[in-house]
């Protein structure tokens, strides 16, 4: 089992729609979590930290954490075609940041 | 406030050759740490380097090194290039306890 699991897509939403990305996680005691954007060629950005249980919420950005599941969300309100990128979720174990592969995201006009 | 600044942008080497990567984190950052990303594996953690010490260490082989200078900046080395080492080379800098990384524009190698 991988450590930080995502699907790899591609995810197609029209634009304005609700684009909703997941993420699991397989260490328990993990108690950091982030969301990175990667445009094609580019580093990743970050987007998004949560550290507990619930939702935080960011401009059209909201990331959802549930540690009992250990499953972490990402969703993007009012998708536009600047959204187009790969999503990356990074899990925080026990001494080092763990990566998913990340998911492909496609907003189209 | 500056980001973290990798050198060079691009590299073309030849197998056998070794490489050096620079990398210079955000001011105030002390912990440094190295990634590899490729098509097929994603991000790969290479090592992080914390005061001058090596923290982590991922499972890569050793050819692969690094260290860190009293400055924070870090170097990682290649050494025997071989094909597979073909990728993306990003740095990243984080702040202290479970801050957030953030990324360099990273390095392309590419060996032929």
């Amino acid at each position: 089992q991988k450590e930080v699991e995502q699907n790899s897509g591609p995810l197609s939403v029209p634009e304005g729609a609700i684009a909703s990305l997941n993420c699991t996680y397989s260490d328990r005691g993990s108690q950091s979590f982030f969301w990175y954007r990667q445009y094609s060629g580019k580093s990743p950005e970050l987007i998004m930290s949560i550290y507990s249980n619930g939702d935080k919420e960011d401009g059209r950005f909201t990331a959802q954490l549930n540690k009992a599941s250990q499953y972490v969300s990402l969703l993007i309100r009012d998708s536009q075609p600047s959204d187009s990128a790969t999503y990356l979720c990074a899990v925080l174990g026990t001494d080092k940041l763990i990566f998913g592969t990340g998911t492909r995201l496609q907003v189209f006009p | 406030k500056a980001g973290v600044t990798q050198t060079p942008r691009y590299l073309i080497k030849t197998r056998g050759q070794q490489v050096t990567l620079s990398c210079s984190p955000i001011s105030g950052h002390r912990s440094v740490s190295w990634y590899q990303q490729t098509p097929g594996q994603g991000l790969q953690f290479l090592f992080e380097y914390f005061s001058e010490t090596q923290r982590n260490k991922g499972n890569f082989p050793g050819r692969f090194s690094g260290r860190q200078f009293s400055n924070s900046r870090s170097e990682m080395n290649v050494s025997t290039l071989e094909l597979g080492d073909s990728a993306l080379y990003l740095c990243a800098s984080s702040g202290t306890g479970n801050s957030p990384l953030h990324f360099g524009n990273g390095t392309r190698l590419t060996v032929t």
